[in-house]
């Protein structure tokens, strides 16, 4: 069973069009992710949430907005996409917001190409 | 602010070579240190953690030790195999225990030939 899974998980899309990226997790934990993976592999934190609540808003665009309608689901909505948007957007959850060296688990992550 | 830098790459070997990837890190606090394991076309797996100062991480014949001294977790296997060809991270998580988000480097890619 996944644990933590994300549809799709490959994307094409044209320049300024909507697109979501859903993720859920059946691990029972409390906190979920967003990192963003660049073309050099990059990768850095975009969101978090824990319980719902927003804990971690790294100055991403406001073209990109999470929701969060259960503690096992975090969404990612991109507005107007731009041709920099092109990546693998990796959701990812954890216990209590991942102190104490508690585990971060990732997805397969979703490859978004805009053209 | 945190940050975490590895060596540069690709690291090319050949198999049954020894296996060094050195990792640094930056941080207040206390943080975890780990490393994860990206197979080609594939999402993010977790390889080893250490919480911390002393602590051995190990997997699959990988193993690292947190350096409070040197501030480092090297990753180490003796033996590698082509199958653990992968971009291979180092992260720290946040020292201060407030936000539990991960701090990457930049990745090392390691080639295994035949």
């Amino acid at each position: 069973d996944t644990a933590v899974s994300q549809t799709p998980k490959y994307l094409v899309t044209q320049m300024g069009n909507d697109k979501s990226i859903k993720c859920e997790q059946n691990l029972g934990h409390d906190t979920m992710y967003w990192y963003k993976q660049d073309s050099k592999k990059f990768l850095k934190i975009m969101f978090s949430y824990n319980n719902k609540e927003l804990i971690i808003n790294e100055t991403v665009p406001n073209r990109f907005s999470p929701k969060s309608p259960d503690k096992a689901h975090l969404n990612l909505h991109i507005n107007s996409l731009e041709l920099g948007d092109s990546a693998v957007y990796f959701c990812a959850s954890s216990y209590g917001q991942g102190v104490f060296g508690n585990t971060i688990y990732f997805g397969e992550g979703s490859w978004l190409t805009v053209v | 602010g945190d940050s975490v830098t590895q060596m540069e790459g690709p690291v090319t070997l050949s198999e049954e070579a020894f296996l060094t990837i050195n990792c640094t890190y930056t941080a207040t606090g206390y943080p975890s240190l780990f490393w994860y394991v990206q197979y080609p076309g594939e999402g993010l797996q977790l390889l080893l953690k250490a919480t911390k100062a002393d602590d051995k991480g190990s997997n699959k014949g990988f193993e690292a030790t947190y350096r409070k001294e040197t501030t480092s977790f090297h990753l180490e296997k003796g033996s590698v195999q082509v199958s653990d060809s992968a971009v291979y991270f180092c992260a720290l998580s946040d020292g201060s225990g407030n936000t539990g988000k991960l701090i990457f480097g930049q990745g090392t890619t390691l080639q295994v030939k035949p």
